[in-house]
């Protein structure tokens, strides 16, 4: 069935550099590939998504990247701030059929001052 | 986005009993969703809850156990029945648009603890 991989589990960074967490899918027809920000005790957040007709968006620090021939997604956080420290999911679904949205295992990144 | 709610928030149950969750959207969305997140763990897709219809369940989960209504575009609950302490986990409903743009946005959550 679909899978979503994701790397690493834990994540520490200084604040002020860049943080990065990768993807893998499974499902060669996924095309919609959202990412959440889940804060301990919240909901999770839709924070930015990639539709499989672009490579790149970017939304002040935050920018995600998709490979469609390799089936990797990628977000990027830049001068990382304490309020960044949450667990981040990724997500792949087939948008245009209102499919399901798999998620993968979660990162915990955490900013260290 | 879609404004959501869940009730209850929490709640501590005894086994064998059964708990009703609902969710309400302040607007109609086409799709309604209820997920389980057990303590440091992902998101779990239960089922999709169908406006008029009989819920599509995942893997692993039956109406049984899990038996979900949806009488509007509005409105779906999911009832948590015969409960262990397995159970013990967070609930989440969530909500979607088909059309040009779909984005899905979850509900606040309901911690149950089953004792």
């Amino acid at each position: 069935g679909e899978n979503v991989e994701q790397h690493p589990s834990t994540l520490s960074v200084q604040e002020g550099d860049s943080a990065v967490i990768k993807c893998t899918y499974s499902d060669s027809a996924s095309n919609y590939f959202p990412w959440y920000k889940q804060e301990l005790g919240k909901r999770p957040q839709l924070i930015i998504d990639i539709r499989s007709n672009v490579g790149e968006k970017k939304d002040q620090r935050i920018a995600v990247t998709l490979n469609k021939t390799a089936k990797h997604f990628s977000l990027h956080i830049t001068e990382t701030q304490p309020e960044d420290s949450a667990v981040y999911f990724c997500a792949a679904s087939r948008y245009s059929s209102a499919s399901k949205i798999i998620f993968g295992s979660g990162t915990r990144l955490s900013i260290r001052p | 986005s879609a404004v959501i709610s869940q009730k209850p928030s929490r709640d501590i149950c005894q086994r064998g009993t059964s708990l009703t969750i609902q969710c309400q959207v302040d607007s109609q969305v086409t799709m309604m969703f209820w997920y389980r997140q057990q303590p440091g763990q992902s998101l779990t897709l239960i089922a999709t809850a169908n406006q008029g219809s009989e819920a599509t369940y995942e893997s692993g989960f039956v109406i049984d156990k899990f038996p979900i209504s949806r009488p509007n575009l509005t409105f779906s609950t999911l009832t948590v029945s015969n409960m262990s302490p397995e159970d013990s986990s967070i609930y989440l409903c969530s909500v979607g648009r088909t059309g040009e743009v779909y984005e899905q946005y979850f509900g606040p959550g309901t911690r149950l603890t089953v004792t």
